[in-house]
């Protein structure tokens, strides 16, 4: 299993552009979510989803998208960059079905780094 | 609103001290919760959570409801545990879409001297 993974690693973007991160996983999970990590703010939560074709909202939504039409994959649109954009993503996911195994371990893809001019 | 304080952004301790990574939570509710932590150069991945009352290189965390608390112990430091680490509350119940919200803590940064 490849696990949880992100495209691009890096990217560098200017102000007013629009993009997509790219999430894709490989272990069948229900849950996905989007999060960005920023210095002294931890993990703050952009995005989450329950399951193909069901998102919600998360701590810091703006400026951003999202869709889920298959379980594999969970992409993040940038509409508009904005310098305030400017942080490290990371996509996770996990079982939740309280009777799995493993049930809410999140698992954490290797993050994407974005820089906004 | 659900929310997680990590009180402390680094914490710097000699190898073989104990160690305490302080995290409170407010919750109205029954929360879940976990500690995750991302060595250098690496992914986060979960170190614990609280239903499991496990013990994890070392570390244990007790949930107090009382104090609304969940730290990380650790009897002796070791130089590997240098790292970022994460405490993180999952909302219970209430809905299949918003039970499965979970929020992280800003991060403590832990740094074993030695």
């Amino acid at each position: 299993n490849a696990g949880v993974t992100q495209t691009p690693k890096f990217q560098v973007l200017k102000t007013g552009q629009s993009m997509t991160l790219q999430c894709a996983q490989d272990m069948n999970h229900e849950y996905m979510s989007w999060y960005r990590q920023d210095p002294g703010m931890g993990l703050r939560l952009i995005h989450y989803s329950v399951g193909a074709g069901i998102t919600d909202q998360g701590e810091v939504p703006n400026g951003y998208n999202v869709s889920r039409s298959t379980t594999e994959d969970f992409p993040l649109r940038l509409l508009s960059a904005a310098p305030s954009q400017t942080s490290v993503y990371f996509c996770a996911s996990s079982y939740s079905n309280p009777g799995t195994s493993g049930f809410n371990e999140q698992f954490f893809g290797p993050g994407t780094r974005l820089t906004v001019l | 609103a659900q929310r997680v304080t990590q009180p402390e952004k680094l914490l710097s301790v000699f190898k073989g001290a104990p160690v305490e990574l302080k995290c409170n939570y407010s919750y109205s509710g029954s929360p879940e919760l976990f500690w995750y932590v991302q060595y250098s150069r690496q992914r986060l991945q979960l170190l614990l959570r609280h239903i499991s009352r496990e013990s994890i290189k070392g570390f244990t965390a007790d949930l107090n409801k009382g104090e609304t608390s969940f730290h990380l112990k650790k009897p002796f430091a070791q130089e590997e545990d240098s790292a970022m680490y994460y405490c993180a509350l999952r909302k219970v119940g209430c809905g299949y879409s918003s039970a499965s919200k979970i929020i992280f803590g800003s991060g403590t940064r832990l740094s074993i001297r030695p």
